[in-house]
């Protein structure tokens, strides 16, 4: 069964420092990644996709891939108060003709001004 | 910026009743998704939709589902006697093509009663 792993947190950074989020996956075919935030009660906003090994930076996010350990992270530069959600990471398994995202649990994270 | 919309924001019904959620994906894309999230649980895939004709569909994703494209910009998913575990939030999501970032709508919240 294809599976994505985060830890549910709650984890606490303080304003301005750096917020380091953890994902690991099942499948080591799987092509693509996605990171979402969501506020409480609020849909899942797209932040970040990756899909080859490496880091990808937009702002004060980057997203990190590591195929051969099947993990993926986010890390968030010079946190703020706002950056205070649920963050999601999701997963399209590739499988044909499969374009479905398995979720994460999402870790919460609080930044604390 | 484009977005996904979806309506009613709240929709409360008694079991065994028909609902119809609706969505308008963004214009120029081609694929489209209906994910489900209970309380305090994960985002789960429904089914995707592409070329007017379902592409995949969760277990979840039963014969009391449908999904309907019924004209050039709607996206319905119809639950067609609905239980006390249908009670989530149903998100619309669409994407460009079957490879590219999906985005979310603000959600449905469905509460049966």
């Amino acid at each position: 069964q294809k599976e994505v792993e985060q830890n549910s947190g709650p984890l606490s950074v303080p304003e301005g420092a750096i917020a380091s989020l953890n994902c690991t996956y099942s499948d080591r075919v799987s092509q693509s990644f996605f990171w979402y935030r969501q506020y409480s009660g609020k849909s899942p906003e797209l932040i970040m996709s990756i899909y080859s090994n490496g880091d990808k930076e937009d702002g004060r996010f980057t997203a990190q891939l590591n195929k051969a350990s099947q993990y993926v992270s986010l890390l968030i530069r010079d946190s703020q108060p706002s950056d205070s959600a649920t963050y999601l990471c999701a997963v399209r398994f590739s499988s044909g003709s499969a374009r479905q995202l398995t979720f994460g649990s999402g870790t919460q994270l609080t930044v604390l001004p | 910026e484009p977005e996904v919309t979806q309506t009613p924001s709240h929709q409360v019904t008694q079991m065994g009743q028909e609902v119809i959620l609706r969505c308008v994906p963004i214009s120029n894309h081609l694929y489209f998704y209906w994910y489900r999230q209970i309380l305090g649980q994960k985002v789960e895939f429904l089914v995707s939709f592409y070329n007017n004709e379902i592409s995949e569909k969760s277990e979840i994703f039963d014969d009391q589902f449908s999904v309907e494209r019924p004209d050039g910009s709607n996206f319905t998913l119809k639950i067609r006697s609905t239980k006390l575990e249908d009670s989530a939030m149903y998100f619309c999501a669409s994407s460009v093509t079957g490879d590219n970032e999906q985005f979310f709508g603000p959600g449905t919240r469905l509460t049966v009663l």
